[in-house]
Formats: C-alpha cells, structure tokens, sequence
C-alpha cells in the first residue's frame, strides 16, 4: 500500500507570494492533518480535515487555509508569505479523525522562502 | 495545558546500550501518546503508541512506559544500534480531536 504523497517536495518562494500545497493521504484514509516543523518551534499542528470539512485548527494566522476533496486529497495554501514561514509542511493521514486511529506521515514539502 | 514537555534534547548511547526518552504532560484529557521517529529528510514515522488502560507496552526493542498519575511517559530502546540513531518525538492527543501535540524531539545518536 503506497503511502502518503506530498507535492512538490521542495519550494522556493518570494516575501509577499502564496503557495500551495498537495497531499494524497493512504488508500483509504479519510482524514488528513497538517504539521509545520520547524527547528525553533517544533512540530505544530496546523488544521485537520476529514469528509471535506475542517474539524480542527491550530494557532496559525488566517494566512494558512486548507481544504480537502471528495477523494480525500487535501491541500493547504498560505498567502503572502513571511521569510518566518520557511518550515517543513507535513501532512498526515488516518482512517478517521480522532485519538483512536493512527496517522502516519508523508516525506514533507521543504518551502524556504526569500 | 496543551505542552508536552520532552527530555532530554540530545542523547548519546554506546551501541547495546538502553536509551531512555521521557515526556512529560498536563492535560489530563490526553489519551493517546505515540511516539515517532524520525530521519534526516524524511517524514516522522510511527513507532510504538500507548493509551492510559495500560502501564507499559513492548514491540520488539522498543517498550513505552506510561504513569497516569504521574502524567509521564517514556520510551526504552533496549540494545540501541547505530540505526536507531534518528530524532525521536513524543506526542499526545484527546480522543476527540486527531491534533497531535508534540514534544521537543530528542536527537539520539548510538556511537558504535
């Protein structure tokens, strides 16, 4: 079983630009978080979405938003990027939202931002 | 409420040798605690999760202790190997939300 996908796998954008970011979670899973790892701040959770909506978001300004499809792919987008902002983005799947079911994660999009 | 404090930062162990991480947090909603490691460039992968029904759990060279009334938990790496050598996160989560919290990340290195 393949596991999760994430595109690209490395991003370089300008101050001031958007970005956006893909994930396809596990065959079968239906809900997909996002993660922010960087070295000073650590991993930190960004939003959780499972059968299209967003069920929970972490304390990121409104610049980040995500959305997820009927096929259960998400992506996220973060607007007018900060040099603040250069961070591993990951993206984790499960079966279904909640504590009881596993995520496991995929490789990551490294965006450095200039 | 929502941290979940990780020690020691860095760690280094002699191949064959116990390497011990401990985690420690206050939320007592927390009711689930995975522990993920990770290697350079890559993805955290799941390594070994506990929930509060039980003290301690083993898979392979890897056991989790847990101490509910503590609210601590650690991870053992018993015979540790060079490849173990990666960083390793505790998280937590409440039943209700899949938000993982996570730890610092401990980098341990195992010398051969």
């Amino acid at each position: 079983k393949a596991g999760v996908t994430q595109t690209p796998r490395y991003l370089i954008k300008t101050r001031g630009q958007q970005v956006t970011l893909s994930c396809s979670p596990i065959s079968g899973h239906r809900s997909v978080s996002w993660y922010q790892q960087t070295p000073g701040q650590g991993l930190q959770f960004l939003f959780e979405y499972f059968s299209e909506t967003q069920r929970n978001k972490g304390n990121f300004p409104g610049r980040f938003s995500g959305r997820q499809f009927s096929n259960s792919r998400s992506e996220m987008n973060v607007s007018t990027l900060e040099l603040g902002d250069s961070a591993l983005y990951l993206c984790a799947s499960s079966i279904a939202p909640g504590a009881a079911y596993e995520q496991y994660f995929g490789p990551g999009t490294r965006l450095t931002v200039t | 409420q929502q941290q979940v404090k990780q020690s020691p930062q860095s760690l280094i162990v002699q191949k064959g040798g116990i390497s011990i991480i401990n985690c420690a947090y206050e939320n007592t909603a927390f009711d689930y605690f995975p522990w993920y490691q990770q290697f350079p460039g890559k993805g955290p992968a799941l390594l070994i999760a506990i929930r509060p029904d039980v003290s301690e759990k083993k898979e392979g060279r890897f056991t989790i202790s847990f101490n509910k009334s503590a609210k601590q938990f650690s991870l053992h790496i018993m015979d540790s190997q060079p490849g173990d050598s990666a960083t390793y996160f505790c998280a937590a989560s409440a039943s209700n939300t899949g938000k993982l919290i996570f730890g610092q990340g401990t980098t341990l290195q195992v010398k051969p």
